[in-house]
C-alpha cells in the first residue's frame, strides 16, 4: 500500500490558521486521500477525504496537489479543542468494498497554544 | 454522521481471564470492520480485518487463537481476547466501512483493557 509522510508535531496559536502537510509520492491514480484525527484516548475521527479536487466541509479544508503526490489539510481557525494526532492515510478506491487494509503512520500531533 | 459504538470502554480484570469487545455500526451497514490495538503514544495497528458472514484475516504476528474476532451481522463485530495476560494490556479500536460507496472508515472510540 502506498505510503504517507507526515511531520511529527506542529505548533499552532489559538484561532490561527494551522495547514497540516502530508506527502505522498508514490500515490496510485485510484487512491483517496483521506484525513482523519485522534484525540487523547479516543478512536480516531474522520475529518475529510479527497480525490483530485480541493474539498470544503465543517470541519477543514483539504488542499490537494496538481500531481497529487502532496495534500495540505487547512484548519481555518484553530482551538484548543483541536489539539490532536492528525493522520493522512490512502485508501484504494477499487477496494470500496473494505478488502484494503490501511496502515497509519505516526501523525502529526498538533498542539495549539492559547 | 455514522456512529460506531464500542462497548466497553475499559475493563480491568484478572490474568486468564477471557474479555469480549463488542463494536456496532449504529446506524449504517457495514460489511467490513478492523480490529486495531494501540499501545502508549505510538499509531494504530491494524490488527485483523473481518467481513460480514466470512472468517477475519489477521495480521502476521497476531494470533488467531489469541484474538477471536466473530462478524456475524452487519451491525456487529466482537473480539475476543482470549485467556488475557498483562502483555496483553492495550488500547483496541474497532472501525467499520459501509456497504456503498467510497466511504471512509468510522472508528468507535476504543476500549481500554487492562490485565492485572
Amino acid at each position: 500500500d502506498a505510503k504517507t509522510t507526515q511531520p511529527n508535531s506542529m505548533e499552532s496559536n489559538e484561532e490561527e490558521p494551522v495547514h497540516l502537510p502530508c506527502n505522498h509520492s508514490t500515490i496510485s491514480g485510484t487512491d483517496y486521500i483521506h484525513w482523519y484525527r485522534q484525540l487523547p484516548s479516543q478512536g480516531p475521527e474522520y475529518v475529510i477525504h479527497g480525490l483530485t479536487s480541493n474539498v470544503n466541509n465543517r470541519m477543514a479544508s483539504l488542499a490537494i496537489a496538481e500531481d497529487r503526490k502532496s495534500s495540505t489539510l487547512i484548519l481555518h481557525r484553530a482551538t484548543l479543542r483541536d489539539a490532536a494526532v492528525y493522520y493522512c492515510i490512502l485508501r484504494d478506491v477499487r477496494f470500496g468494498g473494505g478488502y484494503q487494509k490501511v496502515t497509519f503512520g505516526i501523525g502529526t500531533k498538533l498542539q495549539v497554544i492559547p | 454522521g455514522a456512529v460506531v459504538s464500542q462497548h466497553p470502554s475499559w475493563v480491568i480484570c484478572k490474568s486468564g481471564t477471557s474479555v469480549k469487545i463488542e463494536c456496532r455500526s449504529l446506524d449504517f451497514q457495514a460489511t467490513t470492520m478492523f480490529w486495531y490495538r494501540q499501545f502508549p503514544k505510538q499509531s494504530l495497528m491494524l490488527m485483523a480485518t473481518s467481513n460480514e458472514g466470512s472468517k477475519a484475516t489477521y495480521e502476521q504476528g497476531v494470533e488467531k487463537d489469541k484474538f477471536l474476532i466473530n462478524h456475524a451481522s452487519l451491525t456487529l463485530s466482537t473480539l475476543t481476547v482470549t485467556s488475557a495476560h498483562p502483555e496483553d494490556s492495550s488500547f483496541y479500536i474497532c472501525s467499520a466501512l459501509q456497504v456503498v460507496g467510497n466511504q471512509p472508515q468510522h472508528f468507535g472510540d476504543g476500549t481500554r483493557l487492562s490485565i492485572l
